[in-house]
């Protein structure tokens, strides 16, 4: 298994331009999630996905969007970028259910995202 | 709403010394408790967790975690810490029900001096 993969590793864009992070994950995972991590900040979640069709906002949803038309895919999309998106992107994904005993979160490793 | 403190932003410690790296949570039922390790450059990879029962619990890398309820922490620990450790480390606690909604520490990074 490939696990949490991300495209691309580094962007740089300038602002207003939009662009479509992607992610994938081959584990069959119905969770994914998208955080941004900021010095001193930590990782701050974006939106996320409890199964395909069915997306939700997390703390800082502003400025994108996401879909979720496959199990594997989840792509976040920056609709016109501003300085303040720069920051690294990870996407993760977990099976469903904490309750059956154990749900860890797997990480990407990220992508790299500079806004001029 | 749930939140995460991990008091020290930077932390040295020498090869062979022991570890604690600190985390309260506040969250107001039996939360789920993690933490993760991230090398620099790379994404998070879970250490070790806590969901119920035994609240000392083993991860990986010989690290450890006790969850005490009346402190609302979480601390980890390591008897004897690597080179190889030198990381930053993150503390997280979910929701019942969904892990996909962890809320972050905003991280300790550990220089482990030769």
């Amino acid at each position: 298994n490939a696990g949490v993969t991300q495209t691309p590793k580094f962007q740089v864009l300038k602002t207003g331009q939009s662009m479509t992070l992607q992610c994938a994950q081959d584990m069959n995972h119905e969770y994914m999630s998208w955080y941004r991590q900021d010095p001193g900040m930590g990782l701050r979640l974006i939106h996320y996905s409890v199964g395909a069709g069915i997306t939700d906002q997390g703390e800082v949803p502003n400025g994108y969007n996401v879909s979720r038309s496959t199990t594997e895919d989840f792509p976040l999309r920056l609709l016109s970028a501003a300085p303040s998106q720069t920051s690294v992107y990870f996407c993760a994904s977990s099976r469903e259910g904490v309750a059956g005993g154990g749900n860890e979160q797997f990480f990407g490793p990220g992508t790299r995202l500079t806004v001029l | 709403a749930q939140s995460v403190t991990q008091p020290d932003i930077h932390i040295t410690v020498s090869e062979g010394a022991s570890l604690e790296l600190r985390c309260n949570y506040s969250y107001g039922a039996t939360p789920y408790l993690f933490w993760y390790v991230q090398s620099p450059g790379q994404g998070l990879q879970l250490l070790l967790k806590y969901f119920s029962g035994d609240t000392l619990v083993q991860g990986i890398k010989g690290f450890e975690a006790e969850f005490k309820r009346s402190q609302s922490s979480f601390n980890l620990r390591k008897p004897s810490v690597h080179w190889s450790d030198a990381a930053e480390y993150f503390c997280a606690v979910g929701p019942t029900g969904t892990a996909s909604k962890l809320t972050f520490g905003t991280g300790t990074r550990l220089q482990v001096t030769l």
